[in-house]
């Protein structure tokens, strides 16, 4: 059974730094491009940024370009995103994707929570 | 503001169907042929129901279907059930690893 699971997720002031893990398990994690996607309390879902499996390529949203950064370690199946220079708007439930194809995610985990306020 | 636009909301009766459309451009929706469709109930996880415009992931019944003319996707639900009221997402491939959601849209089982 596909797994992914986040954490790090908190509540940060404004400006601060903050770093997100996943853990996916039940699938070959080096074989698979992986996405960030974050969904705020009551909105829709926003990609966040994209990661190929070598980690040759990386992607994100114009809304965190410059902020955010994405790395992975295949050794330990595992994704994470730093987010620097945090705003109120980054407030949000992120997810870690698999990516299949043309589809942003296929499986989706919990997700983990950030919170950014004075 | 989303990039891909849906209605807000539909609503129908059990045993009705319903039809959610997800307007997006030439650089997305009609652009690609990867429309994807989320399922999401309130406090879980978003659950993929439809991939490439209109393929199913094993386990979703074939009462979901999707489509795509131009620059419009739909997922259509047939024979409308308790359980299928939720909020539903459809999302494209936009190029260059990147993609685009809509703004969600609230089904009701009347």
């Amino acid at each position: 059974e596909v797994q992914l699971v986040e954490s790090g997720g908190g509540l940060e002031q404004p400006g601060e730094s903050l770093r997100l893990s996943c853990v996916g398990s039940g699938f070959t994690f080096s074989s698979y491009n992986m996405n960030w996607l974050r969904q705020a309390p009551g909105k829709g879902l926003e990609w966040v940024s994209y990661i190929s499996t070598s980690s040759n390529t990386i992607y994100y949203a114009d809304s965190v370009k410059g902020r955010f950064a994405t790395s992975r370690d295949n050794a330990k199946n595992s994704l994470f995103l730093q987010l620097n220079g945090l705003r109120a708007e980054d407030t949000a439930i992120y997810y870690c994707a698999r990516v299949v194809g043309g589809t942003p995610s296929d499986h989706w985990g919990q997700g983990t929570l950030v919170t950014v306020s004075s | 503001q989303s990039v891909l636009t849906q209605p807000r909301s539909v609503s129908g009766s059990p045993g009705q169907s319903v039809t959610i459309s997800c307007t997006g451009t030439i650089s997305d929706v009609g652009g690609y042929n990867y429309v994807s469709w989320y399922q999401q109930h309130p406090g879980q996880a978003p659950k993929l129901m439809i991939y490439d415009v209109n393929k199913r992931p094993s386990g979703v019944p074939d009462f979901f279907s999707g489509s795509k003319s131009g620059n419009t996707a739909s997922l259509t639900i047939s024979g409308l059930r308790a359980e299928d009221e939720a909020d539903y997402y459809c999302c494209s491939y936009a190029g260059s690893y990147t993609w685009v959601f809509g703004g969600g849209t609230r089904l009701t089982v009347l």
